[in-house]
């Protein structure tokens, strides 16, 4: 069974730029969240999506957004990039809200560098 | 709101030996999952084992066993004849059991980093 795969693992931009992150969950998980890895905030929750709803969101500016399509996958935007949004940004699937005792599976995340 | 304290930042251990990372979080609520994570250089974060906080026996997986403590609000992560392949980061995680919108989310801790020296 294939795991979490998380796209492109790594992503140079410029402050200003906007940036896309892509997640395909694993075969037959229909929740995705996304989180954000920095070495100063530790690991902080962006948002979290089930059947292309986004059911939670974190403490993050407007500029931080996502989606979720009808095959489960699943992206992340950020606009106007700043140099603190420079960080390894992860993905965790999960079968779904019933079943939360057996975790989140997470993908290899996506290290973002703004310059 | 939940929170996870991760006192430890570095530990380290010896090759076959075992070493305790620990966890505390703070919550109102009595139906919660807890869990440890690993992280390696690889960046991707590991399952290592879960504890349901009903369940009054300590979860065990292999070598990684936990000592849930539900009125002291403790969760921590033994590893018994420890490896070289053992070293990574360790978070400790706080999931609610209730259902709504501000529930699906992992509380992360701050992480302890684990050096398994040989």
């Amino acid at each position: 069974k294939a795991g979490v795969t998380q796209t492109p693992r790594y992503l140079i931009k410029t402050r200003g730029q906007q940036v896309t992150l892509s997640c395909s969950p694993i075969s037959g998980h229909r929740s995705v969240s996304w989180y954000q890895q920095t070495p100063g905030q530790g690991l902080q929750f962006l948002f979290e999506y089930f059947s292309e709803t986004q059911r939670n969101k974190g403490n993050f500016p407007g500029r931080f957004s996502g989606r979720q399509f009808s095959n489960s996958r699943s992206e992340m935007n950020v606009s106007t990039l700043e140099l603190g949004d420079s960080a390894l940004y992860l993905c965790a699937s999960s079968p779904g809200p019933d079943r939360t005792s057996y975790g989140y599976t997470f993908g290899s995340g996506t290290r973002l560098t703004v310059v | 709101a939940q929170t996870v304290t991760q006192s430890q930042p570095e530990m380290s251990v010896q090759e076959a030996e075992t070493v305790t990372l620990s966890c505390t979080y703070d919550t109102s609520e009595s139906d919660y999952y807890l869990f440890w994570y690993k992280q390696p250089p690889s960046r991707q974060m590991i399952l290592v084992i879960r504890q349901e906080a009903y369940k009054q026996q300590n979860a065990t997986e292999n070598r990684f066993s936990v000592n849930f403590q539900k009125a002291a609000k403790s969760f921590s992560l033994k590893i018994s004849d420890s490896q070289l392949g053992d070293a990574a980061m360790y978070f400790c995680a706080y999931r609610s059991g209730r259902s709504g919108g501000s529930n699906y989310k992992l509380t992360f801790g701050k992480g302890t980093l684990l050096t398994v020296n040989p």
